[in-house]
């Protein structure tokens, strides 16, 4: 089954202590990102990857870190998470060709304390 | 400033009244505009993609325009299943591949 897999679905943590959420997709997409979700602002933009090794800065990346070493993966990194990361989080690919049509994960729910 | 507006912001229909969704963009040079649903605590799921003014499309009870300012998703004779958050997004003929601007959504609900 096609998919794009997020985990974990929620995280509780702490400020300042480094978490990684991971983001993986069996369609063999060139094009991943990731979103938050805040109430009110909608979807937004953090990073996105062309290819592997070619990542790009969306609306909001500042706190967060990727890396795309490998096709089918693309984790979201924050290294000193703060509250105003708390947020929904989802993960998206597509093809390079065709209808540039997103497939998104189930979302992580994050909350830093 | 948004590059991507939506109205209204919430709609609440009864069944079978059918309406419209807007979508409006600020910057020219459009090179595609998507629509997708979104049902409370999942992903959003892809409903259409359109790239040229006077296109159309439509799946169900669904049906995307656009012109060269808007789009709209006309929902005919709605049903409770079709209440949702519906979301504009477009990308840009100047910027990168996979840049994409979402719009702040509309809350679409229908009551038997």
């Amino acid at each position: 089954e096609a998919q794009v897999t997020q985990n974990p679905r929620y995280l509780i943590t702490v400020t300042g202590k480094k978490l990684t959420v991971t983001c993986s997709q069996n369609m063999n997409h060139e094009y991943m990102s990731w979103y938050r979700q805040d109430p009110g602002l909608g979807l937004r933009q953090i990073y996105y990857s062309m290819n592997v090794e070619v990542t790009d800065k969306g609306d909001v990346p500042e706190g967060y870190k990727v890396s795309r070493k490998e096709k089918r993966n693309f984790p979201l990194i924050l290294e000193s998470p703060s509250p105003n990361q708390t947020s929904l989080y989802f993960c998206a690919s597509s093809s390079a060709t065709g209808e540039e049509k997103l497939f998104f994960g189930s979302g992580t729910q994050l909350s830093v304390l | 400033e948004d590059q991507v507006t939506q109205s209204p912001e919430a709609l609440r229909l009864q069944e079978g009244e059918s309406s419209s969704l807007n979508c409006s963009y600020t910057v020219s040079g459009l090179r595609g505009l998507f629509w997708y649903r979104q049902d409370p605590g999942k992903g959003p799921e892809f409903l259409f993609t359109l790239y040229s003014a006077g296109e159309e499309k439509e799946k169900e009870r669904l049906k995307a325009t656009l012109t060269k300012k808007e789009s709209f998703l006309h929902i005919t004779a709605p049903k409770p299943e079709d209440s949702a958050t519906y979301l504009c997004a477009v990308t840009y003929r100047g910027s990168t591949l996979g840049r994409l601007y979402f719009g702040r959504g509309t809350q679409l609900t229908v009551w038997p």
